[in-house]
């Protein structure tokens, strides 16, 4: 059962232009979560999270939108840029009030951002 | 302020083998996870320690066991290695906000 879908296996742009990555969760437990970048034979990169207290959280070219109703958020990355290219994982985690901070992980977007 | 760093960087073991992966946290994060990401899919979350105690673990069986130690670095060890635990092995460390910073892996080849 997987919890944390990334429909879209992949996703092509243009330099300059808008990238959308989309999730969706099933676990209505969810309260916190996450985008994560990752180039070949590297380790996961943080780049933004958001709180279910929230629905949009902004840091530079990245914004994360969160729709909690539909149980879907989604990452904007403006304007795209060649060294994006990589994949994303979204990630949650139902750590409130507790103290397990397991994260269940979508299967990535392979985002190619083109010059 | 120094990142996550993972030892070794790959290995190839033979079916039945065990194996220690090893972990040192970002300075002053006290909470250490385990995950295994197996090619193509995101990565699995299997067990997480806090000051040297297992608190949360995923849905691996008993031969994947770990350590934390007083400094915090982690160990990972499985024993009776099977073709299928061959894969990307991550430890991540807890931030202040709840984010986890991950170290580069291990890549475990299992002949």
């Amino acid at each position: 059962d997987q919890q944390v879908k990334q429909n879209s296996p992949s996703l092509s742009v243009q330099e300059g232009r808008i990238s959308i990555l989309n999730c969706d969760y099933t676990n209505s437990m969810f309260d916190y979560f996450l985008w994560y970048k990752k180039y070949p034979a590297e380790g996961p990169t943080f780049l933004i999270s958001i709180s279910s207290i929230k629905d949009k959280n902004e840091d530079g070219r990245f914004t994360v939108f969160l729709n909690k109703s539909a149980k879907h958020l989604s990452l904007h990355i403006v304007p795209s840029q060649p060294g994006d290219s990589a994949v994303y994982f979204c990630a949650a985690s139902a750590a409130s009030g507790g103290s397990n901070y397991k994260l269940t992980f979508g299967k990535g977007t392979l985002l190619t951002v083109n010059p | 302020e120094t990142g996550v760093t993972q030892s070794p960087t790959h290995l190839i073991k033979t079916r039945g083998q065990q194996v220690t992966l090893r972990c040192s946290s970002q300075s002053g994060h006290n909470t250490v996870s385990w995950y295994q990401q197996a090619l193509g899919q995101g990565p699995q979350f299997i067990f997480q320690y806090y000051r040297e105690e297992e608190n949360g673990r995923g849905n691996f069986p008993p031969r994947f066991s770990g350590l934390q130690f007083p400094n915090y670095s982690s160990e990972l060890n499985v024993n009776a290695l099977e073709l299928d635990d061959s894969a990307l092995y991550l430890c991540a460390s807890r931030g202040s906000f709840d984010e986890q910073y991950f170290g580069p892996g291990t890549r475990l080849t299992v002949t």
